[in-house]
């Protein structure tokens, strides 16, 4: 069974890095056919897009965060990662990662969704 | 990037009963990329309808999605006490290679 679980600190101070890692189980994070993204929720209210990797390409961002957040894969650990700098207290949310479907030969995401979901890690940015 | 504004903010209907929710983008995006999700609280989503009308696997048969170009709906044919959650429509821009996420319609179960 295909499992996400997302970890990290869950509590930042203002102006450091937000770090998060997310770790496949049951699968490969190099499998074709596959996209991992990220995904935010602030308390209470609906969901937003932080960016989404295929294995062997490149990230590509919301441009609300493209300055600040950057997503990597390591296959050899079978995780992908989010590092968000100049944290603020706006950046207060519950950050989940997920897996989506990829076309290859487009290089873009295809319409089948996303299927798998970590359980989501709450991150507070407070000094 | 494309906006997804889903309608009503809420809706509020007894068990058996049909829930009607609509998406609507504001401008045409690959084909028919609409995925619909559900959530409840303190879960991460999930995956009930992409392709625009596919339901993911194992989900109900009550769940339907339709539409095309820039306007969508999910339908919930006969409304279970467990289908209170709010639900979000998503789409992928390939202009910007972006994702995005309508703000969510929550189906309360009277």
């Amino acid at each position: 069974q295909v499992q996400l679980q997302v970890s990290g600190p869950g509590l930042v101070r203002p102006s450091q890095t937000l770090s998060l890692t997310c770790t496949l189980s049951g699968g490969s994070i190099s499998s074709a056919g596959y996209y991992w993204s990220w995904i935010r929720q602030y308390p209470g209210k609906g969901l937003e897009w932080i960016g989404y990797i295929y294995y062997s390409g490149k990230p590509n961002y919301s441009q609300s965060l493209k300055s600040r957040a950057t997503i990597s894969v390591d296959t050899s650990k079978n995780q992908f990662s989010l590092k968000l700098t100049s944290v603020t207290a706006a950046d207060t949310a519950v950050y989940f990662c997920a897996r989506g479907y990829y076309d290859r030969w487009n290089t873009e995401p295809t319409d089948s969704g996303m299927d798998v979901w970590g359980q989501g890690t709450t991150v507070t940015v407070s000094s | 990037d494309i906006v997804l504004t889903q309608s009503p903010g809420t809706l509020s209907l007894s068990p058996g009963e049909r829930a009607t929710l609509s998406c609507r983008a504001s401008q045409s995006g690959n084909d028919n990329y609409l995925a619909w999700y559900q959530q409840k609280p303190g879960q991460a989503p999930r995956l009930l309808i992409y392709g625009a009308s596919t339901r993911a696997t194992g989900i109900p048969d009550r769940f339907s999605g339709s539409g095309s170009g820039t306007d969508f709906t999910l339908t919930i044919s006969r409304l279970e006490p467990e289908d209170s959650a709010v639900y979000y429509c998503q789409q992928y821009d390939n202009s910007h290679r972006a994702l995005s996420f309508g703000g969510g319609t929550k189906v309360e179960i009277k």
